[in-house]
């Protein structure tokens, strides 16, 4: 059964940094591309990055590119998202999703983490 | 970048409707289209993928169709546990876009 589970959600004030984790287990982890979605309070999902299995190849959000970044440690079965400059309408529920396919970056997304809480506020 | 349309945002059904919700995409995707199921304070999950190929596990009274930048997600007797947020997502290219979403409602 595979099991997504984030971490690292907190309340932080705009302009610090913050890195999510989302442990993954219930399967090969290093075969799969993994992704962040997130989702704004009311707001619908917004896909923010993705990392290919092997982290050779990494892709990004418009609205987090050069602030955000996605990496993993296949050892560990974890993946992260490293959040710099973070904005007030950075303030989501983060998702970490695996990929379907493995060893292929370009396919949906079949399971995912039941999400961490980012709060972005002065 | 590829936009997604949702239509309707929402809609109001009865138990045993049979409801259609599309999803437009800005320019050629062919199948690359996957749906989800979204209930308040959950994770989103997975129904169907390529277009019209359900997920393990899903029921079959979802199906999908369509290709190009035309799609529709059908739920052909709407039960209790439908009622929920759905969402479109291309994947076409390596910017994975959702649509809006549609809220499907109780009557």
């Amino acid at each position: 059964q595979v099991q997504l589970v984030e971490s690292g959600g907190a309340v932080v004030q705009p302009g610090v940094s913050l890195r999510l984790s989302c442990t993954a287990s219930g399967l090969t982890f290093s075969n799969y591309v993994m992704h962040w979605v997130r989702q704004a309070p009311g707001k619908g999902l917004e896909w923010v990055a993705a990392i290919s299995y092997d982290g050779s190849e990494k892709y990004y959000g418009d609205s987090v590119k050069g602030r955000f970044t996605i990496s993993r440690d296949n050892s560990k079965n974890t993946l992260y998202l490293q959040m710099n400059s973070l904005r007030t309408e950075d303030t989501a529920v983060y998702f970490c999703a695996k990929g379907h396919w493995e060893r292929q970056v370009i396919g949906d997304l079949d399971y995912w983490g039941q999400g961490t809480l980012v709060t972005v506020s002065s | 970048d590829i936009q997604m349309t949702q239509s309707p945002s929402s809609l109001s059904a009865s138990v045993g409707d049979r409801v259609t919700i599309t999803c437009r995409a800005s320019q050629d995707i062919s199948n690359y289209l996957a749906w989800f199921q979204q209930k308040p304070g959950k994770a989103p999950k997975s129904l169907i993928y390529a277009a019209s190929t359900l997920q393990s596990g899903v029921p079959s009274k979802f199906s999908g169709s369509g290709s190009g930048t035309d799609f529709t997600l059908t739920i052909s007797t709407l039960q209790p546990e439908d009622f929920a947020t759905y969402y479109c997502q291309q994947y076409i290219n390596y910017q994975w876009t959702f649509g809006q979403g549609t809220k499907v409602e109780i009557k």
